[in-house]
């Protein structure tokens, strides 16, 4: 299957600093990604969608200044969180999906939070 | 509201015992259907879909979902499990529409035992 590769695997940073988290689909164009939240022992939250070179649509509740996403080419999507505090502490997970109705998305390995 | 229901926290079983993950889901029209695994710390894994004909579909590692439209379920099966199966699984649908993310489920933990 097509691969995504997210980057950093894991990161810790200080309270009140930003953190940018890469997603690249390696060998297939991602016209649309998706940011997704997990917390400990529960299922994917999703945070927002993420169209080339237009805004991203995020889902209720999900602070859009806070975490700033940039889909600026087909092949890659970034997720910064900006002013992180120690509640964004989680593992954010982002998935591509090629272009077409009925085919599975492929995700990140995920991206392990932790503010201190 | 769309929603996708996996009833179960934990499911336990013996290796080389059958095993079924349930799933049940609660969308309009017809949609994709899904399975996914996660393993510790790890991203999701692909298994299988279903998108429309045969309604018993064969993924990977040997683990097949069984559609069924009047009950709204695709539960995932494998005939013998393997100790190696132990992870975390999730069902997800996309609503027939251009561009919609997954739906996911809770999640249910497989754990199968030598």
């Amino acid at each position: 299957g097509a691969v995504v590769s997210q980057h950093p695997s894991w990161v810790i940073c200080k309270s009140g600093t930003s953190v940018k988290i890469e997603c690249r689909s390696l060998d297939f164009q991602a016209t649309t990604m998706f940011w997704y939240r997990q917390f400990p022992k529960q299922s994917l939250m999703l945070m927002a969608t993420s169209n080339e070179g237009s805004k991203a649509t995020y889902e209720q509740g999900v602070e859009k200044d806070k975490f700033l996403i940039n889909h600026a080419s087909l092949t890659l999507s970034t997720l910064t969180v900006t002013s992180a505090h120690p509640e964004d502490s989680s593992f954010y997970i982002c998935s591509a999906r090629v272009l077409g109705m009925n085919t599975e998305a492929f995700f990140g390995q995920g991206t392990r939070l932790t503010v201190v | 509201a769309q929603s996708v229901a996996q009833p179960e926290d934990q499911v336990n079983v013996a290796e080389g015992n059958p095993l079924t993950v349930k799933c049940t889901y609660s969308v309009s029209g017809n949609p994709y259907l899904f399975w996914y695994v996660q393993y510790p710390n790890r991203g999701l894994q692909f298994l299988l879909k279903y998108i429309t004909g045969d309604n018993l579909v064969k993924g990977s590692y040997g683990f097949e979902a069984e559609f069924n439209k009047s009950q709204t379920s695709f539960h995932l099966k494998k005939p013998s499990a393997l100790v190696s199966d132990s992870a975390l699984y999730f069902c997800a649908v996309r609503p027939n529409q251009a561009g919609t993310a997954l739906i996911f489920g809770k999640g249910t933990t497989l754990s199968v035992s030598s």
